[in-house]
């Protein structure tokens, strides 16, 4: 089976740099994706992990260990719409396991 | 513009009641997916299907059902066995089920019940 966690909420100011972690426990592992999801709209693609090491893609980064289970969702120059939940997914044997995601709020 | 559509946007069940969303995709895509998220809860897995005429269940399939006749449409039943449907219900598609194949997500349904 798979087991994600992720934190349910964190603040952040606008300007400044967060970082979102998640570990997970799977009993197969074919890559890690982020996604973004506003509230009562469709999650978006940010991310794809399957190798060790740190993807950067603008102001996103993402980071991955599979030796520890663990990857980060790094964001840089917040703005006020990246106010949003950040879901994490792992991919085992076919299908995608998301974690509950973490609410990020951004404050001026 | 390719993409997913779901319809309706915001959907009510009466008790006993079968229930069915629709989700249409024009991006050619052979795997099709149907997640139901709960406040606070993530995405969890309903059905899915890798080609026409074939699906699988997903974690939590009892109380729902799917087909799979074209490759565009990907409906899904919620039955009056499904005894807590109210949730925010969304459809996805990938090129194929492949191990990076990133999922393109409509816009949901939100089904409640009266």
């Amino acid at each position: 089976g798979q087991n994600i966690d992720q934190p349910t909420e964190m603040t952040a100011t606008e300007g400044a740099i967060v970082q979102i972690n998640c570990t997970y426990q799977t009993s197969g592992f074919n890559g890690l994706f982020w996604y973004q999801q506003h509230a009562g709209e469709a999650p978006t693609f940010l991310s794809y992990n399957v190798l060790d090491g740190l993807e950067e893609k603008g102001r996103f980064s993402s980071f991955l260990s599979r030796s520890k289970g663990y990857s980060y969702l790094l964001l840089k120059e917040l703005q006020m719409k990246d106010s949003a939940s950040y879901l994490c997914a792992v991919r085992g044997y076919s299908t995608l396991t998301f974690g509950k995601g973490t609410m990020l709020l951004v404050s001026p | 513009d390719g993409g997913i559509t779901q319809s309706p946007k915001y959907l009510f069940r009466k008790e006993g009641q079968n229930v069915t969303l629709s989700c249409e995709q024009n991006l050619n895509h052979d795997a099709m997916y149907w997640y139901r998220q709960d406040p606070g809860q993530g995405l969890r897995l309903i059905y899915y299907s890798q080609i026409v005429n074939d699906f699988q269940k997903g974690d939590i399939a009892e109380g729902y059902s799917v087909s799979r006749e074209k490759k565009e449409s990907f409906p899904l039943t919620v039955t009056s066995a499904q005894k807590n449907p109210t949730a925010f219900y969304l459809c996805a598609s990938s090129i194929y089920l492949e191990t990076n194949e990133k999922l393109f997500f409509g816009s949901g349904t939100q089904l409640s019940v009266l």
